[in-house]
């Protein structure tokens, strides 16, 4: 079946410190793969996404995300929180050449501390 | 900037009642979905549209019924609402043109079934 994991379902980070978010994803062949984030009270906005290319991708607000076929893993990383980071994050992946049909993972929720 | 716009960020029905949720957006996007978030199981599909008058059903479309008669417009039903369906609601919008187009989420409507 297909399916996502995140299993990290809180993560506390200083600020200032690393972070990164872990996905993992079963699923027939390579998909498409997103992270998104979703902060307090509002919709999710979309930080990067993994179609193909190089497997280390870029995103917003200092984001990237590396996807590892072998591991069938594409964590979140940035190198250095700020507090505006505190968000829930979503994992997502898709079949390729049809992003209608995304399956979410069940989020991780990040607090950042002063 | 894609807008998504949901018609109430909070609402508060009782069991029994006929509920409406609405969602435009301004991008002359073809696809628009309707999505149902709870904690612990992320964001999960009810029913999306690839075009007016068009619709589809996603993983939980029981006790749910959608409406587009207008492109920018795609409203979900809920034609007898009961405690079960409170939850959040995301609505969500995409072009159609590439493959690789991305969705654009509102900002929710957390809706409460007493």
């Amino acid at each position: 079946a297909q399916s996502v994991t995140q299993p990290d379902i809180h993560i506390t980070v200083s600020e200032g410190a690393s972070l990164e978010l872990r996905c993992n994803y079963s699923y027939g062949a390579t998909p498409y793969l997103f992270w998104y984030v979703q902060s307090p009270g509002q919709g999710l906005q979309l930080l990067l996404k993994y179609f193909s290319g190089d497997t280390l991708v870029q995103g917003i607000k200092g984001f990237e995300a590396e996807f590892k076929r072998s591991q069938s893993s594409f964590n979140l990383r940035k190198p250095s929180v700020h507090w505006s980071d505190a968000a829930e994050y979503f994992c997502a992946v898709g079949p390729r050449y049809n992003t209608d049909k995304l399956i979410f993972g069940t989020g991780t929720r990040l607090q950042v501390f002063p | 900037d894609v807008k998504v716009t949901q018609s109430s960020r909070y609402l508060v029905k009782r069991t029994g009642e006929k509920v409406f949720l609405e969602c435009v957006q301004d991008m002359d996007h073809e696809n628009m979905f309707w999505y149902r978030q709870d904690p612990g199981l992320g964001l999960r599909l009810i029913y999306f549209s690839y075009d007016v008058k068009m619709k589809e059903k996603g993983d939980i479309p029981e006790g749910y019924s959608v409406s587009r008669e207008k492109k920018e417009r795609f409203s979900l039903i809920l034609e007898s609402a009961s405690t079960n369906q409170t939850s959040m609601y995301l609505c969500a919008s995409r072009p159609n043109l590439h493959s690789t187009d991305t969705q654009y989420f509102g900002p929710g409507t957390r809706l409460t079934v007493l």
